[in-house]
Protein backbone atom coordinates (compact mmCIF):
# COMPACT_ATOMS: atom_id res chain seq x y z
CA UNK A 1 0.00 0.00 0.00
CA UNK A 2 0.86 3.42 -0.48
CA UNK A 3 2.21 5.31 2.01
CA UNK A 4 0.44 8.81 1.14
CA UNK A 5 -2.54 8.83 -0.64
CA UNK A 6 -5.22 11.02 -1.98
CA UNK A 7 -8.66 10.93 -2.69
CA UNK A 8 -10.44 11.29 -5.18
CA UNK A 9 -7.52 11.72 -7.61
CA UNK A 10 -9.50 13.23 -10.19
CA UNK A 11 -12.38 15.62 -9.67
CA UNK A 12 -14.41 17.90 -12.38
CA UNK A 13 -16.69 20.05 -10.25
CA UNK A 14 -18.34 23.60 -10.99
CA UNK A 15 -17.84 27.32 -10.03
CA UNK A 16 -18.93 27.95 -6.34
CA UNK A 17 -19.12 24.68 -4.98
CA UNK A 18 -17.75 23.23 -1.88
CA UNK A 19 -14.75 20.66 -2.28
CA UNK A 20 -12.59 18.51 -0.20
CA UNK A 21 -9.57 16.80 -1.09
CA UNK A 22 -8.25 14.17 1.95
CA UNK A 23 -5.06 13.19 2.36
CA UNK A 24 -3.81 9.83 4.47
CA UNK A 25 -0.10 8.20 5.29
CA UNK A 26 0.98 5.55 7.51
CA UNK A 27 4.69 6.92 7.64
CA UNK A 28 3.99 8.25 10.84
CA UNK A 29 5.40 11.44 10.24
CA UNK A 30 3.88 14.41 12.23
CA UNK A 31 4.18 17.11 9.50
CA UNK A 32 2.12 17.44 6.81
CA UNK A 33 1.19 19.49 3.72
CA UNK A 34 -0.80 21.07 0.70
CA UNK A 35 1.01 22.17 -2.59
CA UNK A 36 -0.38 23.35 -5.49
CA UNK A 37 1.04 22.63 -8.94
CA UNK A 38 0.15 24.69 -12.34
CA UNK A 39 1.94 24.41 -15.40
CA UNK A 40 5.35 26.21 -15.40
CA UNK A 41 5.04 27.22 -11.48
CA UNK A 42 6.71 24.10 -9.61
CA UNK A 43 5.04 23.53 -6.30
CA UNK A 44 3.64 26.61 -4.31
CA UNK A 45 2.49 25.57 -0.55
CA UNK A 46 -1.37 26.52 0.74
CA UNK A 47 -0.73 25.24 4.47
CA UNK A 48 0.91 23.38 6.64
CA UNK A 49 0.81 21.12 9.70
CA UNK A 50 3.39 20.16 12.42
CA UNK A 51 1.15 18.24 14.26
CA UNK A 52 -2.57 18.16 15.26
CA UNK A 53 -3.21 21.12 16.98
CA UNK A 54 -1.10 23.24 14.70
CA UNK A 55 -1.86 25.02 11.48
CA UNK A 56 0.07 27.08 8.93
CA UNK A 57 -0.77 29.25 6.31
CA UNK A 58 1.53 28.95 3.22
CA UNK A 59 2.03 31.02 0.56
CA UNK A 60 -1.64 31.06 -1.63
CA UNK A 61 -4.11 30.20 1.16
CA UNK A 62 -6.34 32.71 0.26
CA UNK A 63 -9.84 30.42 -1.11
CA UNK A 64 -8.71 27.24 0.86
CA UNK A 65 -9.20 26.11 4.13
CA UNK A 66 -7.36 22.70 6.06
CA UNK A 67 -7.96 20.13 8.76
CA UNK A 68 -5.95 18.02 10.75
CA UNK A 69 -8.33 15.64 11.59
CA UNK A 70 -5.53 13.13 13.03
CA UNK A 71 -1.78 13.02 12.84
CA UNK A 72 -2.36 10.89 9.85
CA UNK A 73 -5.16 12.70 8.32
CA UNK A 74 -4.99 16.05 6.75
CA UNK A 75 -7.87 17.34 4.44
CA UNK A 76 -7.82 20.65 2.06
CA UNK A 77 -11.20 22.50 1.63
CA UNK A 78 -12.07 24.69 -1.35
CA UNK A 79 -15.40 26.33 0.22
CA UNK A 80 -16.58 27.91 -2.79
CA UNK A 81 -14.75 26.36 -5.91
CA UNK A 82 -13.54 28.58 -8.77
CA UNK A 83 -11.89 28.39 -11.95
CA UNK A 84 -8.54 29.78 -11.40
CA UNK A 85 -7.88 26.66 -8.58
CA UNK A 86 -8.09 24.41 -11.33
CA UNK A 87 -4.50 22.39 -10.74
CA UNK A 88 -2.76 19.74 -9.42
CA UNK A 89 -2.52 19.02 -5.75
CA UNK A 90 -0.77 17.06 -3.61
CA UNK A 91 0.00 16.58 -0.34
CA UNK A 92 3.07 15.90 1.07
CA UNK A 93 4.48 14.65 4.61
CA UNK A 94 8.06 14.96 6.41
CA UNK A 95 9.38 13.86 9.76
CA UNK A 96 9.97 16.59 12.09
CA UNK A 97 13.95 15.59 12.30
CA UNK A 98 16.20 18.29 11.12
CA UNK A 99 15.89 20.97 8.66
CA UNK A 100 16.86 18.78 5.17
CA UNK A 101 14.30 16.60 5.77
CA UNK A 102 12.88 14.48 2.83
CA UNK A 103 9.17 15.32 1.65
CA UNK A 104 7.32 12.16 0.80
CA UNK A 105 4.15 13.26 -1.49
CA UNK A 106 1.11 11.59 -1.77
CA UNK A 107 0.16 10.57 -6.20
CA UNK A 108 -1.82 14.21 -6.51
CA UNK A 109 -5.95 15.10 -7.10
CA UNK A 110 -6.33 16.44 -10.21
CA UNK A 111 -9.37 19.17 -9.92
CA UNK A 112 -11.06 21.33 -12.68
CA UNK A 113 -13.42 24.02 -11.78
CA UNK A 114 -15.75 24.44 -14.71
CA UNK B 1 11.41 38.35 -2.81
CA UNK B 2 12.28 35.16 -3.11
CA UNK B 3 12.96 33.12 -6.00
CA UNK B 4 14.92 30.67 -7.99
CA UNK B 5 15.41 30.00 -11.50
CA UNK B 6 16.43 26.94 -13.37
CA UNK B 7 16.58 26.61 -17.08
CA UNK B 8 12.94 25.55 -18.30
CA UNK B 9 14.26 22.75 -20.48
CA UNK B 10 17.47 20.49 -21.31
CA UNK B 11 17.81 18.11 -23.92
CA UNK B 12 20.86 15.13 -23.63
CA UNK B 13 21.47 12.42 -25.15
CA UNK B 14 21.38 8.80 -23.69
CA UNK B 15 23.82 7.71 -22.25
CA UNK B 16 25.67 11.25 -21.52
CA UNK B 17 26.30 13.66 -19.16
CA UNK B 18 23.86 16.50 -18.59
CA UNK B 19 23.99 19.79 -15.50
CA UNK B 20 20.99 21.16 -14.38
CA UNK B 21 21.57 24.78 -12.58
CA UNK B 22 19.53 26.76 -10.43
CA UNK B 23 20.31 29.95 -8.72
CA UNK B 24 18.60 31.34 -5.90
CA UNK B 25 17.45 34.48 -4.27
CA UNK B 26 16.18 34.08 -0.84
CA UNK B 27 15.63 35.72 2.74
CA UNK B 28 17.55 32.93 4.61
CA UNK B 29 19.16 29.64 3.58
CA UNK B 30 19.16 26.34 5.13
CA UNK B 31 19.52 24.29 2.26
CA UNK B 32 19.15 23.39 -1.49
CA UNK B 33 17.32 20.21 -2.44
CA UNK B 34 16.37 18.32 -5.85
CA UNK B 35 13.27 16.45 -7.13
CA UNK B 36 12.74 14.35 -9.85
CA UNK B 37 8.97 14.35 -11.15
CA UNK B 38 7.87 12.03 -13.76
CA UNK B 39 4.77 13.22 -16.45
CA UNK B 40 1.69 12.50 -13.92
CA UNK B 41 3.79 11.56 -10.78
CA UNK B 42 4.18 12.52 -7.44
CA UNK B 43 7.92 14.32 -7.15
CA UNK B 44 10.25 12.32 -5.02
CA UNK B 45 13.06 12.96 -3.31
CA UNK B 46 16.68 12.91 -5.21
CA UNK B 47 19.42 15.09 -2.71
CA UNK B 48 20.08 17.19 -0.07
CA UNK B 49 22.82 19.89 -0.10
CA UNK B 50 23.58 22.15 3.34
CA UNK B 51 27.13 22.79 2.79
CA UNK B 52 28.92 23.60 0.00
CA UNK B 53 30.43 21.09 -2.41
CA UNK B 54 29.57 18.12 -4.13
CA UNK B 55 27.15 14.81 -2.42
CA UNK B 56 27.18 11.76 -5.10
CA UNK B 57 24.33 9.77 -5.01
CA UNK B 58 24.88 6.90 -7.74
CA UNK B 59 24.68 8.40 -11.22
CA UNK B 60 23.48 11.71 -9.69
CA UNK B 61 25.67 14.46 -8.03
CA UNK B 62 24.33 17.73 -6.29
CA UNK B 63 26.46 20.22 -5.91
CA UNK B 64 25.87 24.10 -3.97
CA UNK B 65 27.71 27.35 -3.76
CA UNK B 66 26.67 28.63 -0.93
CA UNK B 67 28.70 32.19 -1.99
CA UNK B 68 26.66 32.18 -5.14
CA UNK B 69 23.63 31.13 -4.25
CA UNK B 70 24.22 28.40 -6.76
CA UNK B 71 23.81 24.44 -7.32
CA UNK B 72 23.26 22.13 -9.58
CA UNK B 73 21.89 18.65 -10.28
CA UNK B 74 24.24 16.33 -12.78
CA UNK B 75 23.11 13.40 -14.18
CA UNK B 76 25.66 11.01 -15.61
CA UNK B 77 25.02 7.71 -17.77
CA UNK B 78 21.79 9.21 -18.68
CA UNK B 79 19.32 6.60 -19.50
CA UNK B 80 15.60 6.96 -21.11
CA UNK B 81 14.03 6.45 -17.78
CA UNK B 82 15.51 10.04 -16.40
CA UNK B 83 13.44 11.81 -18.69
CA UNK B 84 11.45 13.79 -16.24
CA UNK B 85 11.21 17.13 -15.04
CA UNK B 86 13.60 18.21 -12.26
CA UNK B 87 12.48 20.87 -9.47
CA UNK B 88 15.43 22.63 -6.92
CA UNK B 89 13.89 23.99 -3.58
CA UNK B 90 15.47 25.87 -1.33
CA UNK B 91 14.81 26.10 2.63
CA UNK B 92 14.85 29.05 3.43
CA UNK B 93 12.74 32.20 5.18
CA UNK B 94 13.20 32.13 9.35
CA UNK B 95 12.21 30.37 11.98
CA UNK B 96 8.37 32.68 12.07
CA UNK B 97 8.09 30.70 8.27
CA UNK B 98 8.96 27.23 9.76
CA UNK B 99 11.47 27.31 6.86
CA UNK B 100 9.72 26.45 4.62
CA UNK B 101 10.61 25.09 1.08
CA UNK B 102 10.59 27.32 -1.95
CA UNK B 103 10.27 25.63 -4.89
CA UNK B 104 11.91 26.27 -8.53
CA UNK B 105 9.41 26.30 -11.50
CA UNK B 106 11.53 22.56 -12.68
CA UNK B 107 13.75 22.21 -15.76
CA UNK B 108 11.56 19.83 -17.91
CA UNK B 109 14.91 16.92 -19.04
CA UNK B 110 14.34 15.47 -22.21
CA UNK B 111 16.50 12.40 -23.47
CA UNK B 112 17.35 11.30 -27.23
CA UNK B 113 18.49 8.13 -28.09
Amino acid sequence: DADVTQTPRNRITKTGKRIMLECSQTKGHDRMYWYRQDPGLGLRLIYYSFDVKDINKGEISDGYSVSRQAQAKFSLSLESAIPNQTALYFCATSDSGGIGNEQFFGPGTRLTVL
Amino acid sequence: GQSLEQPSEVTAVEGAIVQINCTYQTSGFYGLSWYQQHDGGAPTFLSYNALDGLEETGRFSSFLSRSDSYGYLLLQELQMKDSASYFCAVRGGSMDSNYQLIWGAGTKLIIKP
